[in-house]
């Protein structure tokens, strides 16, 4: 899997928009871009993933650098509730090698 | 559904003994797997099995087996404990192995705190 980089903290006020960077300089054609996270003490959880288009889901929204080099995780009106780990994981969409890689992520803290 | 469940929620251990960390699911997952947390660290992927019948290892498999006896069921078995496997240990199911679909979401369990003396 190629590796990511993330910014190891950041802060958010309520009710803004949280903007999570990542970069997976090495992504090869074939990976996805994941976006997990993790609230204190609980397992992880499954935001969205991309290929190379934009995505939107209920939770949240990715985009995607036109060369993949990069990626963001936008949560568009950050909660208290949305203090958590994330985790950016790049992944092969098939075959025995999909299992998900974790690195340290990065600890978002929502402040009121 | 109850999704991924782990039993028990927290277990204490001393140096030698052994014991089966509980994984269970009711989605009828193809794929479930075993990692575990150390403090401050990412989850780390202990094994793996793609089905029935098959399992093979992670990144650090040593000290621990698995088996898969049925679709539901993925325990993990600590042989001889050892204050090293001081960790919280997650299981993890997702649907698809084969690549039918891209949206292969993984569900985790709560997790299992486990403490060895």
């Amino acid at each position: 899997d190629a590796k990511t980089t993330q910014p190891t903290s950041m802060d958010c006020a309520e009710g803004r928009a949280a903007n999570l960077p990542c970069n997976h300089s090495t992504i090869s054609g074939n990976e996805y871009v994941y976006w997990y996270r993790q609230i204190h003490s609980q397992g992880p959880q499954y935001i969205i993933h991309g290929l190379k288009n934009n995505e939107t889901n209920e939770m949240a929204s990715l985009i995607i650098t036109e060369d993949r080099k990069s990626s963001t995780l936008i949560l568009p009106h950050a909660t208290l509730r949305d203090t958590a780990v994330y985790y950016c994981i790049v992944r092969p969409r098939s075959g025995s090698a999909r299992q998900l890689t974790f690195g340290s992520g990065t600890q978002l803290t929502v402040l009121p | 559904n109850a999704g991924v469940t782990q039993t028990p929620k927290f277990q204490v251990l001393k140096t030698g003994q052994s014991m089966t960390l509980q994984c269970a699911q009711d989605m009828n997952h193809e794929y479930m797997s075993w990692y575990r947390q150390d403090p401050g660290m990412g989850l780390r992927l202990i094994h793996y099995s793609v089905g029935a019948g098959i399992t093979d290892q992670g990144e650090v498999p040593n000290g621990y087996n698995v088996s898969r006896s049925t679709t539901e069921d993925f325990p993990l078995r600590l042989l001889s404990a050892a204050p090293s496997q001081t960790s919280v240990y997650f299981c993890a199911s997702s649907y698809s192995t084969s690549g039918r679909t891209s949206t292969d979401t993984q569900y985790f369990g709560p997790g299992t705190r486990l403490t060895v003396l």
